[in-house]
């Protein structure tokens, strides 16, 4: 069964610290996403990946940076997190532009940074 | 650029009355349209698309949605509201480019007995 599995679910951390967020998929897809929703905005794209080795910014990007170092894998780091990256974080997966294809999405990581 | 508008933040409806929620979308060209569903805590789910055909596009649950070219909306649509449809609904659109979505800021939707 398709899926996409985020880790960890919830976390608190520091001011300053750096928080490291996971997404895994197992179903072959090329495209990866992270979004983060906030009340009001719905959700909005930080950044995405074409395949392995590849990352592209998107809306929302400044104090993020992500890597994708496998097909399976994309991480989303914030190198020195601030209260305004409190949020809840998506990560989805997807192959290309497609009616048969829709993003599939993880069940987020809720993200607290004290 | 391209932008999708969800001009309701909450929706109340009593179970058995029908619903619809708005969305419009601006962009050039015809976009991939989609609605997505999101239940506490959890992540979303996909409930219908649309790019070409039939404007009137079935999705699961009994929900439908209605796209306008002229109106740049894609509307969803039930005939019948049940409890558990109260959720936290998402409009989406994608262009071309590696389905990349962007989206409204949502509906809450709460069903009342």
């Amino acid at each position: 069964e398709a899926a996409v599995t985020q880790s960890p679910r919830n976390k608190v951390a520091v001011t300053g610290g750096k928080v490291t967020l996971s997404c895994n998929q197992t179903n072959n897809h090329n495209n990866m996403y992270w979004y983060r929703q906030d009340t009001g905005h719905g959700l909005r794209l930080i950044h995405y990946s074409y395949g392995a080795g590849s990352t592209e910014k998107g809306d929302i990007p400044d104090g993020y940076k992500a890597s994708r170092p496998s097909q399976e894998n994309f991480s989303l780091i914030l190198e020195l997190a601030t209260p305004s990256q409190t949020s809840v974080y998506f990560c989805a997966s997807g192959d290309q532009a497609g009616i048969n294809q829709a993003p599939l999405f993880g069940e987020g990581t809720r993200l607290s940074v004290l | 650029a391209q932008s999708v508008t969800q001009p309701d933040a909450r929706v109340t409806v009593s179970e058995g009355a029908s619903l619809q929620l708005r969305c419009k979308y601006s962009y050039s060209a015809t976009p991939y349209l989609f609605w997505y569903v999101q239940y506490p805590r959890q992540g979303l789910q996909l409930l219908l698309k649309y790019y070409s055909g039939d404007p009137v596009v079935q999705g699961v649950n009994s929900f439908e949605a209605e796209f306008s070219k002229s109106n740049s909306s894609f509307h969803l649509q039930k005939a019948s509201v049940h409890w558990s449809d109260s959720a936290v609904y998402f409009c989406a659109l994608s262009m071309s480019n590696y389905n990349v979505l962007y989206f409204g800021s949502g509906t809450k939707l709460t069903v009342e007995p």
